[in-house]
């Protein structure tokens, strides 16, 4: 069985630049989901992806947008990148919208100079 | 509007002996509670999990306890031992188990250190 995958590990962007992340699910899970783990707190919902539609969001800005793909693999996009952006991104799959545990992958680390 | 709450962000305990974090929450519709652990540069991995209908649930050295009408939670750990050491999160489904969306309420997280 394989686990949930993101890449790449690390990044530095700087402030105004587009980000692209990738995930791709644990095997026979069909629902990704999004978090934001600023240092010092817990994980922030950011969207949820099921069946390659949006459901449900968190709140963060339009210039945050996702896309999930056929073989239910996702990118997480940011545009116009501001500094407080910087943080770790973790990815989360499931099978179905609300079944648990989501199981994480090892996030991205994007860092905004 | 934090409404998972770790108010403790570290706590050390010798090897051997028991861990107990604590979680709080606020609101009245979460129905599924879990906790996760979190090593440097890994992804949180899940624990436990409790739902509202138990006050208790117990895998191996781990064992989540559910207060509701405290709205509070705990997880033991007996014995601890130093590969414990990580990060533990508490966490709700939003919409409780079986809502319409899947997304987590995290708590900002308690510290383990155990020393041998």
């Amino acid at each position: 069985e394989t686990g949930v995958t993101q890449s790449p590990t690390h990044l530095i962007k700087t402030r105004g630049q587009q980000v692209t992340l990738r995930c791709s699910s644990q095997s026979g899970h069909n629902t990704v989901s999004w978090y934001q783990q600023a240092l010092g707190q817990g994980p922030q919902f950011i969207f949820q992806y099921y069946r390659e539609e949006e459901n449900g969001r968190g709140n963060f800005p339009p210039r945050f947008s996702g896309l999930q793909f056929p073989n239910y693999s996702s990118e997480l996009n940011v545009n116009a990148l501001e500094l407080d952006d910087s943080a770790l991104y973790l990815c989360a799959s499931s099978y179905g919208i609300n079944n648990q545990p989501q199981h994480f992958g090892d996030g991205t680390r994007l860092s905004i100079l | 509007d934090q409404q998972v709450k770790q108010n403790s962000p570290s706590l050390s305990v010798q090897e051997g002996r028991i861990s107990i974090l604590n979680c709080d929450y606020t609101n009245s519709m979460f129905d599924y509670f879990l906790w996760y652990k979190k090593y440097p540069a890994e992804g949180p991995t899940f624990l436990i999990s409790i739902s509202s209908i138990k006050d208790k649930n117990e895998d191996g050295r781990f064992t989540v306890f559910l207060n509701k009408s405290a709205k509070h939670l705990s997880l033991h750990i007996v014995p601890s031992q130093p590969g414990d050491s990580a990060v533990y999160f508490c966490a709700a489904p939003r919409e409780g188990y079986g809502g319409s969306q899947g997304n987590l309420i995290f708590g900002k997280g308690t510290k383990l250190s155990v020393k041998p």
